[in-house]
């Protein structure tokens, strides 16, 4: 596709249960990243990869949280043994090639909407 | 760690207006500098990219400009128009981590 996609665009499940958010980049993007963005809160930060590698998880907020890409293209945001404070919108973005430490432009997908009942 | 802090929170303007929105930072070591608007429910949209060796940059009515020693960027939108509503956010590069560090944003709103 033309842009960033996100799957799924809501999700509703009961706390306990794992979920898995899907984003599929803008085609020959290297970096991809994921944002948590709470009711009424900025963006936070949780994880990015260059290709396939994630030089940076420190923004995960507990070890239920996990992320992968594969084939240097589609990742997964894994949240196991959901609680309620995991409620939150989920923001996928990607960003050409990567030189050096300068990030090219941000290209962000309509996010995964998850709410822990 | 950086942070982000952009003023004012929330605006409100009637139709025609220009007007600025500031952004500063803690960290002046950024690699360029991107503002975004976000619509209520939506992801976030890119509006202009500031690269550090550059001062400003235009797009149509708007300008963001870019002090880095300082460590301050301001979105200037002129002739403001309704269809301008949305909350506005900055996030710096910098570093060798590569991730960008969002303000809260301002949430401006412009009435016909």
């Amino acid at each position: 596709g033309a842009g960033v996609s996100q799957s799924p665009s809501n999700k509703v499940t009961e706390k306990g249960k794992d979920v898995e958010l899907r984003c599929d980049p803008i085609s020959g993007h290297t970096a991809l990243y994921w944002y948590r963005q709470s009711l009424g809160q900025g963006l936070e930060f949780l994880i990015y990869f260059q290709g396939n590698s994630a030089p940076d998880k420190s923004g995960l907020p507990s070890d239920r949280f996990s992320a992968e890409r594969t084939g240097g293209s589609v990742s997964t945001l894994t949240i196991q043994r959901t609680q309620q404070e995991d409620s939150a919108v989920y923001l996928c973005a990607s960003s050409p090639r990567w030189q050096g430490a300068s990030t090219g432009e941000l290209f962000f997908g309509e996010g995964s909407r998850l709410t822990v009942l | 760690k950086q942070e982000v802090t952009q003023i004012p929170a929330a605006l409100s303007v009637p139709e025609g207006e220009n007007l600025v929105l500031n952004c500063s930072f803690t960290d002046s070591a950024i690699y360029n500098l991107q503002w975004f608007r976000q619509d209520p429910g939506k992801g976030l949209t890119s509006l202009l990219l500031i690269q550090s060796s550059q001062r400003e940059q235009t797009s149509g009515r708007l300008n963001a400009s870019l002090d880095k020693s300082s460590g301050r960027s301001t979105l200037y939108i002129a002739a403001s128009q309704p269809g301008d509503s949305a909350t506005y956010l900055c996030a710096p590069t910098g570093g060798s981590q590569g991730n960008l560090i969002f303000g809260k944003g301002t949430k401006l709103s412009v009435k016909p």
